[in-house]
């Protein structure tokens, strides 16, 4: 397995454009998570699923950020109107029962 | 709730030398794991150690140990005869296994390796 991938590497929007970050989990897992990182805040868990399905959100900031997993293979990160506090790495993990794998990150910039 | 606290921000230690991470964790729940990850500078994460809450005895893997300490709540990783390949950003996780499965990271523990 090629581990996860995502994609892009590397993003620069505009603010107010939309972005959408993707990720394909390890193939088997069951669990997808979605993390940020930052300087200021470190590493933040976003929301993450269960057999497609979202657990918890809570960590969601607004309503700008939302998240699908329309199935076992693939999960999208959208941030719909981007902002330049937005910038950041955004993760994706995936795992079974124990640890997660991580993804390489995407660096979001936002101008 | 779960919470991971790292309070040593930054660490230095000499090449060959051992060093120790703190991690101290806050879960009512009795079924959860412990990780470490490593960061180093190029960005990604990188798996190193897991503890689970029912293992009698401490983790290890290579250089690392982790020094399990249940009732005070602390998961310290010990990496021996530290490496330069060892300076990186270091986080310390935990998942509840009883339910949810939700996983969290401390703030992370930036190490420098000298010379």
């Amino acid at each position: 397995d090629a581990g996860v991938i995502q994609s892009p590497r590397h993003e620069v929007t505009e603010m107010g454009q939309e972005v959408t970050l993707r990720c394909k989990p390890i193939s088997g897992h069951d669990y997808l998570f979605w993390y940020r990182q930052t300087m200021m805040r470190g590493l933040e868990l976003l929301i993450y699923f269960n057999n497609n399905v979202p657990i918890d959100d809570s960590g969601m900031p607004e309503d700008r950020f939302s998240a699908k997993m329309p199935n076992a293979s693939f999960s999208t990160l959208k941030i719909q109107p981007s902002e330049p506090r937005d910038s950041a790495v955004y993760f994706c993990a995936s795992s079974f029962s124990g640890e997660a794998f991580f993804g390489q990150g995407t660096r979001l910039t936002v101008v | 709730a779960q919470k991971i606290t790292q309070t040593q921000p930054g660490m230095f230690v000499q090449e060959k030398e051992a060093v120790t991470l703190d991690c101290t964790y806050d879960t009512s729940d009795q079924s959860y794991g412990l990780f470490w990850y490593k960061q180093p500078s190029s960005g990604e994460m990188i798996f190193l150690i897991y503890q689970g809450s029912y293992d009698e005895q401490n983790a290890t893997e290579g250089r690392y140990s982790l020094n399990f300490q249940k009732a005070r709540k602390s998961a310290n990783l010990v990496i021996s005869a530290s490496q330069l390949g060892d300076s990186a950003m270091y986080f310390c996780a935990m998942r509840l296994t009883g339910g949810g499965n939700k996983l969290t990271f401390g703030t992370g523990t930036q190490l420098k390796v000298e010379l």
